[in-house]
C-alpha cells in the first residue's frame, strides 16, 4: 500500500483557510485518498475522499493533483472547533483496511 | 452515525487477567474493526470482520482474538493481558464493500493493564 506523509503540525487564524497538504508519491492507480480527523480523544471521523477528481462536501474540498502524487485538503473558513489532527490516508478502492498514519495536529488560533 | 457503543468505555486490569471488549453496532453495517491508538502511532488495526463468522488479521494481531457471532457484535478479547497492551481502543463499521472507505468510529474504550 501506497505511504502518506504530512506535516506532524500546522496552525491557521479563525475564519481562514486551512490547507493541509500530503503527499503520496507511490500512489497506485485504483488507490483513493481518504481524509479523516480526530478531534480531541474521540473516533476518528470521516472526513472527504477521492480518487482523480477533486471533490468537495459540506466540511472541506479535496484538491489532488493531476499526476496524483499529492493532495490538499481545504478547510475554508476554519473554527476553533476544527482543531484536530488529520489523516491522510491511500487505500485501495475497498478501503477494507484503511492504514492510519500519525497525521496533522491542526491547530486554530483565535 | 451508525449508533456504535463500545462497552466498557474505561477498564483497568492487571497482567495476565482475561479481558474483552465490545462493540455493538444498530445500522446492520457488514464490515467491522478493532483498531487501537497509542501515542506516535497513530492507530493500528489489529482484526476486521466482513461477515458473520468472517474475520481476518490486522497488522498488530498478536496477542489478540475476535469473534463476531451476529452482526450488530464485535468482541476483542485479550486472553492474557500484558502491559503493552495498554491503549485506547477503537472500534469502527463500515456499511458494506461498495462504500468505498468512509469507516465510522466509537467513542473508544480505554484499557490500562497494571
Amino acid at each position: 500500500d501506497a505511504k502518506t506523509t504530512q506535516p506532524p503540525s500546522m496552525d491557521c487564524a479563525e475564519g481562514r483557510a486551512a490547507n493541509l497538504p500530503c503527499n503520496h508519491s507511490t500512489i497506485s492507480g485504483n488507490e483513493y485518498v481518504y481524509w479523516y480527523r480526530q478531534i480531541h480523544s474521540q473516533g476518528p471521523q470521516y472526513i472527504i475522499h477521492g480518487l482523480k477528481n477533486n471533490e468537495t462536501n459540506e466540511m472541506a474540498s479535496l484538491i489532488i493533483t493531476e499526476d496524483r502524487k499529492s493532495s490538499t485538503l481545504i478547510l475554508p473558513h476554519a473554527t476553533l472547533r476544527d482543531t484536530a489532527v488529520y489523516y491522510c490516508i491511500v487505500e485501495k478502492s475497498s478501503g477494507d483496511k484503511l492504514t492510519f498514519g500519525t497525521g496533522t495536529r491542526l491547530a486554530v488560533r483565535p | 452515525d451508525a449508533g456504535i457503543t463500545q462497552s466498557p468505555r474505561h477498564k483497568v486490569t492487571e497482567t495476565g487477567t482475561p479481558v474483552t471488549l465490545r462493540c455493538h453496532q444498530t445500522e446492520n453495517h457488514r464490515y467491522m474493526y478493532w483498531y487501537r491508538q497509542d501515542p506516535g502511532h497513530g492507530l493500528r488495526l489489529i482484526h476486521y470482520s466482513y461477515g458473520v463468522k468472517d474475520t481476518d488479521k490486522g497488522e498488530v494481531s498478536d496477542g489478540y482474538s475476535v469473534s463476531r457471532s451476529k452482526t450488530e457484535d464485535f468482541l476483542l478479547t485479550l486472553e492474557s493481558a500484558t502491559s503493552s497492551q495498554t491503549s485506547v481502543y477503537f472500534c469502527a463499521t463500515k456499511r458494506d464493500y461498495l462504500n468505498t472507505g468512509e469507516l465510522f468510529f466509537g467513542e473508544g474504550s480505554r484499557l490500562t493493564v497494571l
